[in-house]
C-alpha cells in the first residue's frame, strides 16, 4: 500500500533562518507531488506541484522553493524565512496524470512557526 | 478570478440529525468536484468525488449532489455522530491539470 511521510512535524524558526521540509512517498512510482500551505483558520493554498523529477511548477510567487531530486521525494525550502511563512504545510501525492480525477493523499503536515 | 466558497461559520447540529454543507463556485465549469475531511492538526482525507454528469453520489451515510447550473455542491451526512465533527473541504480542479483548488472549509460540530 502507498504511504506518505512528511517531516519534521513541528518546528519553530527565527526570521531570516533557512527552511527545509521533506516529503517521501512509498509504494507508488511517478506520482504527482504537491506542497500546500494552510494558514490558521484558512483553506489550503497550492504552493508547488511536480509531475516528475526536476519538474517543478510554482503557483504562488514567494520566497519559498521546491525541489524533486528523486521520483518519490519532494522538498520545500527557503533561504530566509519571513513571519508570513508561518503555517501548516502539507505534502500530497496523486497517482494520475493531469486531466484526470486523481484524489489527493496528504501527509500529516508540518507546522511551522516563524518568530 | 476563480472562487470556491464554503460557509466559514461553524455548523452546529444535534446528533442524529442530517448535516448539510454547501460549496459554491464561480467562473468555472469543473469536470468533477471532491470533498475531503480534515481533523485538527491533520492532513485532509478524501471522502467523495462527483463528476459533472452525476447529479448525486452516495457512500454509506454521506451524500453529495452537484448542480452545474447553480454551480453548487451539497454535502450531506445523515444520522450524524459526534465523531463526524471535523472541517469539511470541497475542491475543484480549475486548471484541467490535476491541481486541486480548495474552498476554505466548513467546521461541523455534532453535539451528543
Amino acid at each position: 500500500s502507498q504511504t506518505i511521510h512528511q517531516w519534521p512535524a513541528t518546528l519553530v524558526q527565527p526570521v531570516g533562518s533557512p527552511l527545509s521540509l521533506e516529503c517521501t512517498v512509498e509504494g507508488t512510482s511517478n506520482p504527482n507531488l504537491y506542497w500546500y500551505r494552510q494558514a490558521a483558520g484558512r483553506g489550503l493554498q497550492l504552493l508547488f506541484y511536480s509531475v516528475g523529477i526536476g519538474q517543478i511548477s510554482s503557483e504562488v510567487p514567494q520566497n519559498l522553493s521546491a525541489s524533486r531530486p528523486q521520483d518519490r521525494q519532494f522538498i520545500l525550502s527557503s533561504k530566509k524565512l519571513l513571519l508570513s511563512d508561518s503555517g501548516f504545510y502539507l505534502c500530497a501525492w496523486s497517482g494520475l496524470a493531469g486531466g484526470d480525477t486523481g484524489e489527493l493523499f496528504f501527509g500529516e503536515g508540518s507546522r511551522l512557526t516563524v518568530l | 478570478s476563480q472562487k470556491i466558497e464554503q460557509n466559514s461559520e461553524a455548523l452546529n447540529i444535534q446528533e442524529g440529525k442530517t448535516a448539510t454543507l454547501t460549496c459554491n463556485y464561480t467562473n468555472y465549469s469543473p469536470a468533477y468536484l471532491q470533498w475531503y475531511r480534515q481533523d485538527p492538526g491533520r492532513g485532509p482525507v478524501f471522502l467523495l468525488l462527483i463528476r459533472e454528469n452525476e447529479k448525486e453520489k452516495r457512500k454509506e451515510r454521506l451524500k453529495v449532489t452537484f448542480d452545474t447550473t447553480l454551480k453548487q455542491s451539497l454535502f450531506h451526512i445523515t444520522a450524524s455522530q459526534p465523531a463526524d465533527s471535523a472541517t469539511y473541504l470541497c475542491a475543484l480542479d480549475i486548471s484541467a491539470g490535476n491541481m486541486l483548488t480548495f474552498g476554505g472549509g466548513t467546521r461541523l460540530m455534532v453535539k451528543p
